[in-house]
């Protein structure tokens, strides 16, 4: 079992919808959470992080974390084409390691 | 505040050869750690330091190595390349290692892209 997995994608949605990003992650102990954008050719940039069981809400973007499920999302509102990119899960594991899961390819069709 | 900065932005070298590469954290920020990324294997973690001492090391075999100097400055080195190694390689620099919170942000530089013939 990898220890960060996310939806194997590509994931296509229309512009306007919200489209959903998962990641599960095996390390029970893990204390942070983190997502990351990545444009072709660009280095990740950091969307948000979230380290406490919930919602946490950015303009359109809200990470969920439920830590007894072991589960991370991303849902991004009113998808536009410029949101089409990689999408990155971070984990801060218990054993002071930062893991990122395989990303998530996602398109904003017009 | 300037971003992370990392020299060269691209490199070409041959088998056999060896390389450095540097990376300059944001100001403050005294964590720096190494990926490396390929399109097969996605983003792999490859050594953090702190304070000039490396506190976790990826799997990765002994010819990649780091350091970091008194400045937080970092620098990794690659001995005898080999194909595989052609990779973009990210540096990402944070406040602190990782120890719960907000603080474990890492910010990225724009990477280094190294290719092996």
């Amino acid at each position: 079992q990898k220890e960060v997995e996310q939806n194997s994608g590509p994931l296509s949605v229309p512009e306007g919808a919200i489209a959903s990003l998962n990641c599960t992650y095996s390390d029970r102990g893990s204390q942070s959470f983190f997502w990351y954008r990545q444009y072709s050719g660009k280095s990740p940039e950091l969307i948000m992080f979230i380290y406490s069981n919930g919602d946490k809400e950015d303009g359109r973007f809200t990470a969920q974390l439920n830590k007894a499920s072991q589960y991370v999302s991303l849902l991004i509102r009113d998808s536009q084409p410029s949101d089409s990119a990689t999408y990155l899960c971070a984990v801060k594991t218990s054993y002071d390691k930062v893991i990122f899961g395989p990303g998530t390819s996602l398109s904003v069709i017009p | 505040k300037a971003g992370v900065t990392q020299t060269p932005r691209y490199l070409i070298k041959t088998r056999g050869q060896q390389v450095t590469l540097s990376c300059s954290p944001i100001s403050g920020h005294r964590s720096v750690s190494w990926y490396q990324q390929t399109p097969g294997q996605g983003l792999q973690f490859l050594f953090e330091y702190f304070s000039e001492t490396q506190r976790n090391k990826g799997n990765f075999p002994g010819r990649f190595s780091g350091r970091q100097f008194s400045n937080s400055r970092s620098e990794m080195n690659v001995s005898t390349l080999e194909l595989g190694d052609s990779a973009l390689y990210l540096c990402a620099s944070s406040l602190v290692p990782p120890s719960g919170g907000a603080q474990d942000t890492q910010y990225f530089g724009p990477g280094t892209r190294l290719t092996v013939l």
